[in-house]
């Protein structure tokens, strides 16, 4: 079965530099996403992405982060300059569609600690 | 905005006993439902999901109905396996223009031979 890939599994960064985290959807979805989960709390969706422009973005994602479909496969979540509070549990996913018969699949996320 | 509220965790059970991990959910109209699972160590899988009303989803023995009266979606299985130990997630998706999924915190199952 397809399935989202993501890397890499863990990404130790100090504060102050950027990261970007890397992710290839399924390869016939369209649409892409990424959410986060810092220790402990909810799973949050960060942003939405479609037809090459971002669609829906949460007030968590702020000028210090952005999204970039750099080629037909990869989808990437940069954050320019990582505080600790960034450090979280961040998820990719992707949908062919946006009916709830096409939900959104999951990629094993990349942990992400900022020292 | 949408919302799930669901069961605090963890909950710890024997083999073979049945579950129920209740969930409910506020938005406007009517969302489409989904149960998560993570295993140890692995991403985020989908369970199970209805779309409206009276729907039951169902997958690997669980079950869950779409409750509109009550506006929940509680996770049921009738006898758990060690292998069901996992965190749980409930999520309501409401589409059109908003597409993001919201999550409920997750709850935390472990089952015990």
């Amino acid at each position: 079965e397809p399935e989202v890939t993501q890397t890499p599994s863990h990404q130790v960064t100090q504060m102050g530099q950027e990261v970007i985290l890397r992710c290839v959807p399924i390869s016939n979805h369209l649409y892409f996403y990424w959410y986060r989960q810092i220790l402990g709390q909810k799973v949050e969706f960060l942003v939405s992405f479609y037809n090459n422009e971002i669609s829906e973005k949460s007030e968590i994602f702020d000028d210090q982060f952005s999204v970039e479909r750099p080629d037909g496969s990869n989808f990437t979540l940069k954050i320019r300059s990582t505080k600790l509070e960034d450090s979280a549990m961040y998820f990719c996913a992707s949908s062919s569609g946006l009916s709830g018969n096409q939900p959104q699949h999951f990629g094993d996320g990349t942990r992400l600690s900022i020292l | 905005g949408n919302s799930v509220t669901q069961m605090e965790g963890p909950v710890t059970l024997s083999e073979e006993a049945f579950l129920t991990i209740n969930c409910t959910y506020t938005a406007t109209g009517y969302p489409s439902l989904f149960w998560y699972v993570q295993y140890p160590g692995e991403g985020l899988q989908l369970l199970l999901k209805a779309t409206k009303a009276d729907d039951k989803g169902s997958n690997k023995g669980f079950e869950a109905t779409y409750r509109k009266e009550t506006t929940s979606f509680h996770l049921e299985k009738g006898s758990v396996q060690v292998s069901d130990s996992a965190v749980y997630f409930c999520a309501s998706y409401s589409g059109g223009s908003n597409y993001k999924l919201t999550f409920g915190k997750g709850t935390l199952l472990t089952v015990n031979p």
